[in-house]
């Protein structure tokens, strides 16, 4: 079956203009992740999604970071005014309920100018 | 706070060569901890996923192992080969199901 999709997988912007990018989790995985992976460090964790609950939002950086998820499929993670500091790759990841294996994607590369 | 560390950051071993790979984190109240791999410019590939309740899995030449208590995990290669070569990650899943990455350990295995 297919795997988690990201789109786009690159995008260029100018400082202080908003992004949208998007995740399309695996069909039936009811468990949906947003990390953030900037050049040469590790994976940082923004925010978890399981199923209606409302997420928990302490991981996102600043207040200029917003995620969404309409039920169990696509979500979005939307950053506003972006800065230079926001590049970096963005990862989702997906799972079959809470605490099992995470299944990535392929991330959006964000460069911002 | 969780923090995850990996050692070595980087290790090079020829081909055949049978090695570990260490990760270590601070709060043992993990649910689990799973191990990646990644290639340049590519998304993370899951390798194992070790409940808190288990204490190792296997998957062909691959061998995690947990230990919660002591707050540690080690994934064992066997004979090693070229296309092994990628980073590897681990990362562990607690309070909050936030997932808490290392650093990683960038591998190179010399054919």
């Amino acid at each position: 079956g297919a795997g988690v999709s990201q789109s786009p997988s690159n995008k260029v912007t100018e400082k202080g203009k908003d992004v949208e990018l998007r995740c399309d989790p695996i069909s039936g995985h009811t468990a949906l992740y947003w990390y953030r992976q900037r050049l040469g460090q590790g994976l940082e964790f923004l925010i978890y999604f399981q199923g209606n609950s409302a997420p928990d939002k302490s991981g996102l950086p600043s207040d200029r970071f917003s995620a969404e998820r309409t039920g169990e499929s696509v979500s979005t993670l939307t950053i506003q005014r972006t800065q230079q500091e926001d590049s970096a790759v963005y990862l989702c990841a997906s799972s079959h309920g809470t605490l099992n294996e995470q299944f990535f994607g392929p991330g959006t590369r964000l460069t911002v100018l | 706070k969780q923090e995850v560390t990996q050692i070595p950051a980087a290790l090079s071993v020829p081909e055949g060569e049978n090695l570990v790979l260490n990760c270590s984190f601070t709060d043992s109240a993990i649910y689990n901890l799973q191990w990646f791999r990644q290639d340049p410019g590519k998304g993370l590939t899951s390798l194992l996923l070790i409940q808190s309740s288990q204490r190792e899995q296997t998957s062909g030449r691959l061998n995690a192992s947990l230990d919660k208590s002591s707050g540690r995990s080690t994934l064992y290669i066997a004979a090693s080969q070229p296309g092994d070569s990628a980073t590897y990650l681990c990362a562990v899943e607690g309070g909050g199901f936030k997932t808490i990455f290392g650093a990683g350990t960038r591998l190179f295995v010399k054919a």
